[in-house]
């Protein structure tokens, strides 16, 4: 069956830390991927996509994640982040036409 | 504001009675999708419509849920005789075409007491 694996359940940062976000996902076809971040109290928000061209993709608030096809992995990075960035990050895959099927979610908890 | 509606934003029922969200999407997108997310668990497909046609429905969905979208414009998700494990998150998106992504509404909580 097709399934999206993240590792880090609940991440925890002070301000300024890089972060790496891990994502896997079961699919050996066509697939387009995504990250969405979900703030407290707010609804679920695109941060970027993967379509084709450039597997390393940049999307809003200065993250960026990479699509390494030979891993499976569409990993989300921040080089540094706020506390502004503490939220839940689910990665997404959607098979070609398909639906979008997300992956259990990260916790990230920025520390001033 | 999100572009997509969903109303009541929270519902408290009691076991046993039926209930009905209503999802409004964005005007142009012709794709509306209904998923279910419980704590600590990311967002599980339910059922999608393509205008007014509903084109698939998740196993998830028992025969006690219905879903329907009349006339390709808001959609509703009904469940009849609800049951403790049918608290949840409900969630709406729509797209306009499925890989742009989908647009999500805030959610209707309910919690069955």
């Amino acid at each position: 069956a097709q399934s999206v694996s993240q590792h880090n359940h609940h991440v925890i940062l002070s301000e300024a830390a890089s972060l790496e976000l891990g994502c896997n996902y079961s699919y050996g076809g066509t697939v387009n991927l995504f990250w969405y971040v979900q703030y407290p109290g707010q609804h679920l928000q695109l941060l970027l996509k993967y379509f084709s061209g450039d597997p390393l993709v940049k999307g809003i608030k200065g993250f960026e994640a990479e699509f390494i096809k030979s891993k499976f992995s569409f990993n989300l990075r921040k080089p540094s982040v706020q506390w502004s960035d503490t939220a839940e990050y689910f990665c997404a895959v959607m098979p070609a036409a398909d639906k979008l099927i997300f992956g259990t979610g990260t916790r990230l908890q920025v520390f001033p | 504001d999100t572009g997509v509606s969903q109303n009541p934003r929270h519902k408290i029922t009691k076991r046993g009675q039926n209930v009905t969200f209503r999802c409004d999407p964005i005007s142009e997108h012709n794709r509306l999708y209904w998923y279910r997310q419980t704590l600590g668990q990311g967002p599980e497909f339910l059922t999608y419509f393509q205008n007014e046609a509903q084109l698939e429905k998740s196993r998830l969905l028992s025969d006690r849920f219905s879903a329907e979208r009349p006339k390709g414009s808001f959609s509703t998700l009904e469940i009849q005789r609800t049951e403790q494990g049918d608290s949840a998150m409900y969630l709406c998106a729509s797209s306009e075409r499925q890989m742009y992504g989908y647009t999500f509404g805030s959610g209707t909580r309910l919690t069955v007491v």
